[in-house]
């Protein structure tokens, strides 16, 4: 069966750490890959998305994610955090039968 | 403007009632889905609806029912309310079951006592 697994359920960083989320899923067939954000509260919101082409992909507030294929992986990462970054962050997997799979979160909080 | 809105947003109730939950999108979008996020924040889909045609109905039990009257809305309906249905649950829409993002409405947080 297709799963998407997040490796950390809580990462706790200082303000102007460097932060990477892990995200692995199982699914032999092609893929669409996503990161979801979603504020304390809130609903969610996409963060980035991948397709095709560069591996590596830019999203919004300075998130990026890169696509390795042969590690199923799709890690998220951002150079510097902010405490408004602190959030629940879900990575997700599309199949071609079009079902969205979602990772069980990983929350991260930012210590101003 | 809203794009994806649910209505209501919190629902507190006895178990054994029936209640629904709306939801409406103004994005023009095809497909519609429900979602159910449970105390542990995992997010787990059980229905997608494309032009008010059931596309993926994972194993929910029958007594959750979706209704999509029109592409534009998805109601939820769930009869004998249990306590373990207690959750967040999300509606979302996306243009074709392979199109883009997903948009996900503001969830309704359903309590069951």
């Amino acid at each position: 069966a297709q799963s998407v697994s997040q490796h950390n359920h809580h990462v706790i960083l200082s303000e102007a750490a460097s932060l990477e989320l892990g995200c692995n899923y199982s699914y032999g067939g092609t893929v669409n890959l996503f990161w979801y954000v979603q504020y304390p509260g809130q609903h969610l919101q996409l963060l980035l998305k991948y397709f095709s082409g560069d591996p590596l992909v830019k999203g919004i507030k300075g998130f990026e994610a890169e696509f390795i294929k042969s590690k199923f992986s799709f890690n998220l990462r951002k150079p510097s955090v902010q405490w408004s970054d602190t959030a629940e962050y879900f990575c997700a997997v599309r199949t071609q039968g079009g079902k969205l799979i979602f990772g069980q979160g990983t929350e991260l909080s930012v210590k101003p | 403007d809203t794009a994806v809105s649910q209505t209501p947003k919190y629902l507190v109730t006895q178990m054994g009632n029936d209640k629904s939950i709306k939801c409406e999108q103004n994005l023009g979008h095809d497909t519609m889905y429900w979602y159910k996020q449970d105390s542990k924040k995992f997010l787990k889909i059980m229905f997608s609806y494309n032009n008010k045609e059931l596309i993926i109905n994972e194993t929910v039990p029958n007594r959750f029912s979706p209704k999509s009257p029109d592409k534009a809305h998805l109601n939820l309906h769930i009869n004998s309310l249990e306590l373990g249905d207690s959750a967040v649950y999300f509606c979302a829409s996306s243009q074709g079951m392979a199109g883009d993002e997903q948009f996900f409405g503001p969830g309704t947080r359903l309590t069951v006592l």
